[in-house]
């Protein structure tokens, strides 16, 4: 939503595999942002970036890579390292960190449903 | 980063004004106060920000008291479409740190 996209919507994945999941977002946002949601939780956050080429682990990164190629995109790896990895990712954006008057308002892409059978 | 605490449900009849509050007592200067709703299977949506005192737009208000310790989220004559779960969230205008996501209240509004 907002102009982030995420892909694909549901995606299934046998126990043991690697996963790739999208976002992409054309709002020129220098920051972005990896959440896994369980049912009836909140969001926890995986990884961040606020820079393109640089990253930082959220508060559950184990099993999870990310890659800051360009400044639009920014895929979340499922590792098979990842021993729970069935949940609904978010990923979002905000503007540029640290730029006075800047609010950190994140804006939300549609999600991925990910199931591991 | 100041923890926030807020109610895990409320429920409303269609057509009342339901208001979320949230506790923030550890809220620091530099702080916004931001309110996010939430759809099942869908990203969280920016409703609500505000800084002190009072916050309106086309969806909701937002009241601050003085103290800043906690804020209230205002719906007014809420439908069946607002049933959805709201977070509260506190955290300064730099954004070098994320922002934090709690569980959020969820609200079922009734026929």
């Amino acid at each position: 939503d907002g102009g982030i996209t995420q892909s694909p919507k549901y995606l299934f994945r046998k126990e043991g595999q690697n996963v790739t999941l999208s976002c992409e977002q054309n709002l020129n946002h220098d920051a972005m942002y990896w959440y896994r949601q369980d049912p009836g939780q909140g969001l926890r956050l995986i990884y961040y970036s606020q820079i393109v080429n640089d990253f930082q682990k959220g508060d559950i990164a184990e099993g999870y890579s990310v890659s800051r190629e360009k400044k639009e995109s920014f895929p979340l790896t499922v590792t098979s390292a990842q021993k729970n990895p069935t949940a609904f990712y978010l990923c979002a954006s905000s503007r540029s960190p640290g730029l006075a008057g800047v609010r950190n308002t994140q804006y939300f892409g549609p999600g991925t449903r990910l199931t591991v059978l | 980063l100041a923890k926030t605490t807020q109610p895990i449900s409320m429920d409303s009849y269609e057509g009342q004004e339901v208001n979320i509050t949230c506790s923030h007592n550890n809220i620091a200067t530099n702080d916004y106060i931001t309110w996010y709703q939430q759809f099942p299977s869908q990203g969280p949506r920016f409703i609500i920000q505000g800084y002190k005192t009072k916050v309106t737009n086309e969806v909701a208000s937002l009241f601050i008291p003085a103290d800043r310790k906690s804020s209230t989220l205002s719906l007014p004559r809420v439908s069946l479409s607002d049933t959805a779960v709201y977070y509260c969230l506190v955290g300064d205008s730099s954004g070098n740190t994320p922002l934090v996501f709690g569980k959020g209240t969820r609200l079922s509004v009734i026929a």
